[in-house]
């Protein structure tokens, strides 16, 4: 079956601070990948998808950045954190293509920024 | 564009009662739904998709949603609310537009059973 994997699940970092994010998928090949972030417990806003290695789409201008560097591993990345950068990280796959199978949510990253 | 509409912030229901969850959607053709749990600190768990065929759509722990094309709605139901359900509802639709399945959420709604 299929699993994924988020890390680490909580971190305090401070403002101006690197961040780097790493999310795994086991159990299949060539999944879509999505990072979201939740602000204050409520709605999702997608950051960065994914269709293959080294493909990253941006659905916002912001401070971050994703790559895509294996085909089952999705890393968010910052070089310097801002105090907006708070929230709650969470990474996505589904199977490759436009069908119907829902997505897979990790357990998500709870990041605060000091 | 797609859009989803979740108009209750929070539900309050006792336990033992019905309990509905509401979503409207807005999609260009066909709309593929779904929905979703979150527990605290936790990711969103898949409860269950409407893609075609029969309007009610039976799911995971007991839920179940009603498709209804004429109200655009897509309501999340279960018979009888425990308080183990207290937690947040996503409703979903999957956007296609770009070339790339992507899902549009709703802002969500806390579900609170009392005992």
């Amino acid at each position: 079956s299929q699993t994924i994997h988020q890390w680490p699940a909580t971190l305090v970092q401070p403002v101006g601070s690197p961040l780097s994010l790493e999310c795994t998928v086991e159990g299949t090949s060539n999944p879509n990948l999505y990072w979201y972030r939740q602000a204050a417990g409520r709605g999702l806003q997608l950051l960065f998808y994914s269709v293959g290695i080294g493909q990253i789409s941006s659905e916002v201008p912001q401070n971050l950045s994703a790559s895509r560097p294996q085909d089952r591993q999705f890393i968010l990345s910052s070089k310097k954190l801002l105090l907006s950068d708070s929230g709650f990280y969470l990474c996505a796959w589904r199977p490759p293509g436009l069908g119907n199978q829902p997505q897979h949510f990790g357990d998500g990253t709870r990041l605060s920024i000091l | 564009a797609q859009s989803v509409a979740q108009p209750e912030d929070q539900v309050n229901v006792a336990e033992g009662n019905p309990l509905t969850v509401k979503c409207t959607y807005s999609v260009s053709g066909n709309p593929y739904l779904f929905w979703y749990v979150q527990y605290p600190n936790r990711g969103l768990q898949f409860l269950l998709k409407y893609i075609t065929g029969d309007n009610l759509v039976k799911g995971s722990y007991g839920f179940e949603a009603e498709f209804n094309k004429s109200q655009t709605s897509f309501h999340l139901k279960k018979p009888s609310a425990l308080v183990s359900d207290s937690a947040l509802y996503f409703c979903a639709v999957r956007d296609i537009s770009g070339g790339y399945n992507k899902l549009i959420f709703g802002a969500g709604t806390r579900l609170a059973v009392h005992p």
